[in-house]
């Protein structure tokens, strides 16, 4: 079935710092990608989305890039902040239906 | 608009109990899910509605789960008995038509049962 596969936290980064959250999903279908994220004692919120191949994703100085070949749409932010403190959820839609199925979760923890 | 609104924010129970969690959907959403959330299992889609009907329930772990939509701005997820396998945080989400991959999701109920 439907899976997505994030790489395992927790990931502590220093501010502006480089950021990489790997994330891959099962190929079946053409399903639309997503990151959402989530900050402590809220619910998820959309950080950006990609609907094809080759699509880039963009929001808040975060990107993600639609790779079909390598089925991919890791997460990068150039340069994070305090404030992006959380955890990011990778998540595809399901084959002819809409259902998204969410990765585990990476939490993120950037210290100034 | 004041978003999904959840309640309660925290549940504790004894184990036997019923319990019973609420969801308000934003306005004008018509599609509406119930996920929930623990460390071992990550983030799990339990049911979802579409205009106040199931479509998919087969994420509802078992018949000690139950949920309801009785109309466009209201809906609960039941749990009875409780048992403290079931402990975690469950998050209501509701999306709009052709956005319907947008999810909008409340704050989260988190439960404890003891």
């Amino acid at each position: 079935g439907d899976s997505v596969t994030q790489m395992e936290g927790p990931v502590t980064l220093s501010e502006e710092a480089f950021l990489t959250i790997n994330c891959t999903y099962t190929a079946t279908g053409y399903p639309s990608l997503f990151w959402y994220v989530q900050y402590p004692g809220e619910g998820l919120q959309l950080l950006l989305k990609a609907t094809k191949a080759d699509d880039k994703g963009s929001n808040k100085g975060f990107e993600a890039t639609y790779r079909k070949e390598t089925t991919s749409f890791h997460l990068e932010k150039g340069s994070v902040q305090v404030s992006d403190s959380a955890v990011y959820f990778c998540a595809r839609s399901g084959a002819g239906s809409y259902q998204l199925t969410f990765g585990k979760g990476t939490k993120l923890s950037v210290i100034p | 608009d004041a978003g999904v609104i959840q309640s309660p924010r925290h549940e504790v129970t004894e184990m036997g109990q019923e319990v019973t969690l609420r969801c308000k959907p934003i306005s004008g959403h018509d599609y509406l899910f119930w996920y929930r959330q623990t460390m071992m299992r990550g983030l799990e889609l339990l049911i979802y509605f579409n205009n106040n009907v199931p479509i998919d329930d087969s994420g509802m772990p078992e018949d000690r789960f139950s949920a309801k939509m009785p109309n466009a701005s209201f809906s609960t997820l039941k749990i009875q008995p409780s048992e403290p396998r079931d402990s975690a945080v469950y998050f209501c989400a509701s999306s709009l038509g052709q956005g319907r991959e947008k999810l909008f999701f409340g704050s989260g109920t988190q439960l404890s049962v003891l």
